[in-house]
């Protein structure tokens, strides 16, 4: 069975700073896709960034970017110049390929500071 | 595009009563949903996922007699919380997976969009 850690259960950044959450995932398929989603406090999931465990090449999207280590099976989200809209539980994801079911991890709740 | 509306946002019932949640994909179809029970401060556990015109999936541990999924049509599935006890109370959450094979790309077939969900507290 597929599990997915996220070990930092609440982090705090500087506004205009770089953050880096943890996440890490354990599982025996070689295709898989990995997501990160924002849950703000409207508790409305908002997709963030997602990675094909076939792509070598870490995906990014404006501010936000992934360091995917599929050997480690590891997959961190970075976020750069920091707002305060970034505030929010961030969920770290796994999916098996052609299954459509996440898996997601405990959580990582973010607070941007003025 | 890809906008999953849930209604309602809010319920609060008597304890014994059934309550019914709604999950509606607004401008895509969506073959398979999938409905999610969130705890304070805690991940999303998923439930069931529920495909249309066929009977749900339910997770280990799932009481299925409990929470009676119907996905009648490729825009709408509802979840309905039987005889609803206190210990059911908590927030839920739906979403869905854009299906057409013409205008979704292979690769966004993977990703759920999920509704605002649904806080319910009972009595």
């Amino acid at each position: 069975a597929q599990t997915v850690t996220q070990s930092q259960p609440e982090m705090s950044v500087q506004e205009a700073e770089t953050v880096t959450l943890s996440c890490t995932y354990d599982t025996s398929e070689s295709n898989y896709y990995l997501f990160w989603y924002k849950q703000p406090p409207s508790r409305q999931m908002i997709l963030v960034i997602r990675q094909e465990a076939y792509k070598q090449q870490n995906a990014t999207e404006n501010r936000f970017s992934v360091n995917f280590q599929k050997a480690a099976k590891s997959f961190s989200l970075k976020i750069s110049d920091s707002q305060l809209g970034d505030t929010a539980m961030y969920f770290c994801a796994f999916m098996k390929h052609r299954t459509y079911k996440y898996i997601f991890g405990t959580g990582t709740r973010l607070k941007v500071l003025a | 595009g890809a906008v999953v509306s849930q209604h309602p946002s809010r319920v609060i019932c008597k304890s014994g009563t059934s309550v019914k949640i709604e999950c509606r994909s607004l401008d895509f179809q969506a073959t398979t949903m999938f409905w999610y029970r969130q705890f304070p401060k805690q991940s999303l556990m998923l439930m069931a996922t529920s495909n249309e015109g066929s009977k749900a999936t339910y997770e280990q541990g799932v009481e299925k007699d409990k929470f009676l999924i119907n996905h009648a049509s490729l825009t709408l599935s509802t979840l309905t919380v039987t005889s609803a006890h206190p210990e059911d109370s908590s927030f839920y959450i739906c979403s869905a997976r854009d299906w057409d094979s013409v205008t979704v790309p292979a690769l966004a077939k993977n990703i759920q969009y999920f509704g605002a969900g649904t806080r319910l507290s009972v009595l």
